[in-house]
Order: C-alpha cells, then sequence, then structure tokens
C-alpha cells in the first residue's frame, strides 16, 4: 500500500545530542511536512518542501533542520535537542492543492532524557 | 490573525450522536477538513468541505457554513472506538493546514 512511513516509531535521546529523524513516502507527493505536537495542542509546522524548495516557518528554531534529498525521503535533524523538544513529530505529504488534505505517517514520538 | 476555535473536551454516551463545533478565522479560505487521532498516534483524514451544507460518509458527517466562519463533526451511533482527539484544520490561500488544538471526545458505555 502507498503510504508514509517514519522511523523510528520511538525514539530516545540525550540532552544536546544530535538526532536524526526519517521520513519516507511511496505516495510520489511533492510537498512534504514536518510538524511537531505536544500533548493536546495542536500540530505546530516547523517546515516544508515544495518540491526541492524550502520553507521555513518563521517561528522554527534554528535547532531544527531539515533535508530532502529525493521525493520520496525528508529527514529532520534536531542539532541540540532540549527538554522542551520532547514531542510527537509528525511527517506528511501533499500535493501542493486541496484534494483530500495531508497524508500522515505514524510519528514519531522523541523523548529526551 | 489566524484561528482555529473547538471545544477542548466532550463526553458522550455510547450508541448517542454527539456534535463538534469548530469557528475558524484564516487568510483566504480553500477548505475545512476534520482529523481523527487516537492517543499516541498520527491523524488520520476524515473529511473536507469547501462548499456550505452537509458532507454524510457513513456514521460521520460534516457541516460547513463559509459566512459564519463555522463547521462541525456529526458523529452517529458512537462506539468505543471512536474516543479519541478530533482535530479542525482550515485550509488558508497558500494552502497550508491551521490547525485547531483538537477536541477530545470521551465516550463512556
Amino acid at each position: 500500500d502507498a503510504m508514509v512511513i517514519q522511523n523510528p516509531r520511538y525514539q530516545v535521546t540525550q540532552f544536546g545530542k544530535p538526532v536524526t529523524l526519517s521520513c519516507s513516502q511511496t505516495l510520489n507527493h511533492n510537498v512534504m511536512y514536518w510538524y511537531q505536537q505536544k500533548s493536546s495542542q495542536a500540530p505546530k509546522l516547523l517546515f516544508h518542501y515544495y518540491d526541492k524548495d524550502f520553507n521555513n516557518e518563521a517561528d522554527t528554531p534554528d535547532n531544527f533542520q531539515s533535508r530532502r534529498p529525493n521525493t520520496s525521503f525528508c529527514f529532520l535533524d534536531i542539532r541540540s535537542p532540549g527538554l522542551g523538544d520532547a514531542a510527537m513529530y509528525l511527517c506528511a505529504t501533499g500535493t501542493g492543492g486541496v484534494s483530500n488534505g495531508y497524508t500522515f505517517g505514524s510519528g514519531t514520538r522523541l523523548t529526551v532524557v | 490573525g489566524q484561528n482555529i476555535d473547538q471545544p477542548t473536551e466532550m463526553t458522550a454516551t455510547e450508541g448517542a450522536i454527539v456534535q463538534i463545533n469548530c469557528t475558524y478565522q484564516t487568510s483566504g479560505f480553500n477548505g475545512l477538513f476534520w482529523y481523527q487521532q487516537h492517543a499516541g498516534e498520527a491523524p488520520t483524514f476524515l473529511s473536507y468541505n469547501v462548499l456550505d451544507g452537509l458532507e454524510e460518509k457513513g456514521r460521520f458527517s460534516s457541516f460547513l457554513s463559509r459566512s459564519k466562519g463555522y463547521s462541525y463533526l456529526l458523529l452517529k451511533e458512537l462506539q468505543m472506538k471512536d474516543s479519541a482527539s478530533y482535530l479542525c484544520a482550515a485550509m488558508d490561500s497558500n494552502y497550508q493546514l491551521i490547525w485547531g488544538a483538537g477536541t477530545k471526545l470521551i465516550i463512556k458505555p
């Protein structure tokens, strides 16, 4: 089945130790999004790619970086995780139009110790 | 600014009907989405409205009034598995989704 896959499902990292979360898709969607979601809060858009064009939200900390080497893969790099970065990180894809909204991966729950 | 408002929590009884309301303010409008999110999982798409009126899909229906900036999600014949958060999201003129914080729906037997 075509889908959006996030690895790992659960990630524990040490305070200040760089960590990378990955997302892959078989939908061939040209837009990919990274969201951060904390408990009982709305998903917060960090950045998105329209094809190779990178769009950073104004309030996304510099600590968060992203790479999209090709259509299928997108990575979220957290350079120096702090305790406040513990959250669910959601990858989503879309076609750039309305269609059926976004398709989400299963998410990666990040714990910082 | 852009804003989505929906109740924080609602409780309903198994087999009953519940309506979850959402009001929105966005820069431009390209439709209103409802997503279901079970605890610890990713949101899954439920419905999309861009024209005024009611869209029915099985036990779930969604309504939109563009002039009022208002939508609701109607869930009928509630089942225990419907216990989840329901997120309202409006798509703005840049095709970005503006999200509400979600309504946690608790179903009691």
